[in-house]
């Protein structure tokens, strides 16, 4: 079964400033796709990125870039001049690329802006 | 943002009465989710459907039974509430098994 590790529960940084999440996953599998939602206060899960395990170049999207290492089972979100907005829990979550599986998610990291 | 619509989006209720969530999407998507989050937990799945009358178990399903006799709607039944169930229940949706899933906004069930 594949595991999501998000093994900093709580991060901070300071406005204007740059920030990465750590996630490390587990899988015997060899194409998937990774994710990162985030979590603000309102409850909704709202998709940052994703990157397909086939692909080598890491997805970015505006502020929001990953570093995708295969080999290493490592994928870390970069936040590129936070804003108080980016305030929130951050998900890692793995998926299957075989069929309709499900995604398995990590624990969260809730990252706080300081103004 | 994807047509997902849960209701109720909160409920308190007592333990041993019946409670139906329900998902609702105007995207026509054939795969719909339900998860449950718990603090320390993330997000689990309990039970998913690949379309009408498809449906198949996640890994928190034990208490749990659902629905799907419209591509459109997805009910998640608790025959008999525990304790245990108070959890945020998130619906997504997906319309194929390479396109990311969307989440409707929860639903808050306490069950005292």
């Amino acid at each position: 079964a594949q595991t999501v590790t998000q093994s900093q529960p709580e991060m901070s940084v300071q406005e204007a400033e740059t920030v990465t999440l750590s996630c490390t996953y587990d899988t015997s599998e060899s194409d998937y796709y990774l994710f990162w939602y985030k979590q603000p206060p309102s409850r909704q899960m709202i998709l940052v990125i994703r990157q397909e395990a086939y692909k080598q170049q890491n997805a970015t999207e505006n502020r929001f870039s990953v570093n995708f290492q295969k080999a290493a089972k490592s994928f870390s979100l970069k936040i590129s001049d936070s804003q108080l907005g980016d305030a929130a829990m951050y998900f890692c979550a793995y998926r299957s690329a075989r069929g309709n599986e499900k995604l398995t998610f990590g624990t969260g990291t809730r990252l706080t802006i300081i103004p | 943002d994807a047509g997902i619509t849960q209701s109720p989006r909160h409920k308190v209720t007592e333990t041993g009465t019946p409670v139906t969530l329900r998902c609702h999407q105007t995207e026509n998507h054939r795969y719909m989710y339900w998860y449950r989050q718990d603090p320390g937990h993330g997000l689990r799945l309990i039970h998913y459907s690949y379309g009408v009358k498809d449906t198949d178990k996640g890994e928190v399903s034990d208490g749990y039974s659902v629905s799907r006799s419209k591509t459109e709607d997805f009910l998640l039944t608790l025959e008999s509430a525990t304790s245990s169930q108070t959890s945020v229940y998130f619906c997504a949706i997906s319309g194929s098994f390479n396109q990311p899933q969307h989440f409707g906004d929860g639903t808050r069930l306490s069950i005292l």
